[in-house]
């Protein structure tokens, strides 16, 4: 109950284009729903994150939509460009006991110019 | 946002020593986290670490293993004991950011053990 299934596991997209990566979650405690950006060899860094009380939350080019009633959410970033290459990690944390995040499995984004 | 540091970045070991990863955040900060990243894969927790508590550890971490000190509200240290090459990852420390509980992470500590 604690996993968070991400998809898909790599990503190509062209410059311009939108770059869509799923995740899903089964714990309905998680109230709180991250996600994060890598480079090699970086700590990951937050990008966006959002609460159950929103269906979608913007910052940019950035884009979370949830769905609480499915437990599914995902990110959309918008006119990819080749700097967005990166791996992305969807989160999920609980404000009562276990605060620490769990990370869903990763996707390696690839954008082309 | 919290501005988080680690010593080492790097470190080569060999097997049967301990490497003590040192984490310091620029605030005060309650609840710190260890994580271990392999290579090519998602970051797992080790353990929780709250100022004043003894760590949580997470299933399959044990203390004897991964000892953590956490003195005060802006540092922590995590030791890797007797290593072996299984061992070898990427250990990030990070941080939890009140209100919003937002968390933050360290650049990271890669570390290969031969």
């Amino acid at each position: 109950q604690q996993q968070v299934k991400q998809s898909p596991q790599s990503l190509i997209v062209q410059k311009g284009g939108i770059s869509i990566i799923n995740c899903a979650y089964e714990n309905t405690a998680f109230d709180y729903f991250p996600w994060y950006q890598q480079f090699p060899g970086k700590g990951p860094a937050l990008l966006i994150a959002i609460r159950p009380d929103v269906s979608e939350k913007k910052e940019g080019r950035f884009t979370i939509s949830f769905n609480k009633s499915a437990k599914q959410f995902s990110l959309h970033i918008m006119d990819s460009q080749p700097g967005d290459s990166a791996t992305y990690f969807c989160a999920a944390s609980m404000d009562t006991g276990r605060r620490a995040l769990t990370f869903g499995s990763g996707t390696r984004l690839q954008v082309q110019p | 946002s919290a501005v988080i540091s680690q010593k080492p970045s790097r470190d080569i070991c060999q097997r049967g020593t301990s490497l003590t990863i040192q984490c310091q955040v620029d605030s005060q900060v309650t609840m710190m986290f260890w994580y271990r990243q392999q290579p090519g894969q998602s970051l797992t927790l080790i353990a929780t670490a709250n100022q004043g508590s003894e760590a949580t550890y997470e299933s399959g971490f044990v203390i004897d293993k991964f000892p953590i000190s956490r003195p005060n509200l802006t540092f922590s240290t995590l030791t890797v004991s007797n290593m072996s090459p299984e061992d070898s990852s990427i250990y990030l420390c990070s941080v939890e950011d009140p209100p919003w509980r937002e968390q933050y992470f360290g650049p990271g500590t890669r570390l290969t053990v031969t």
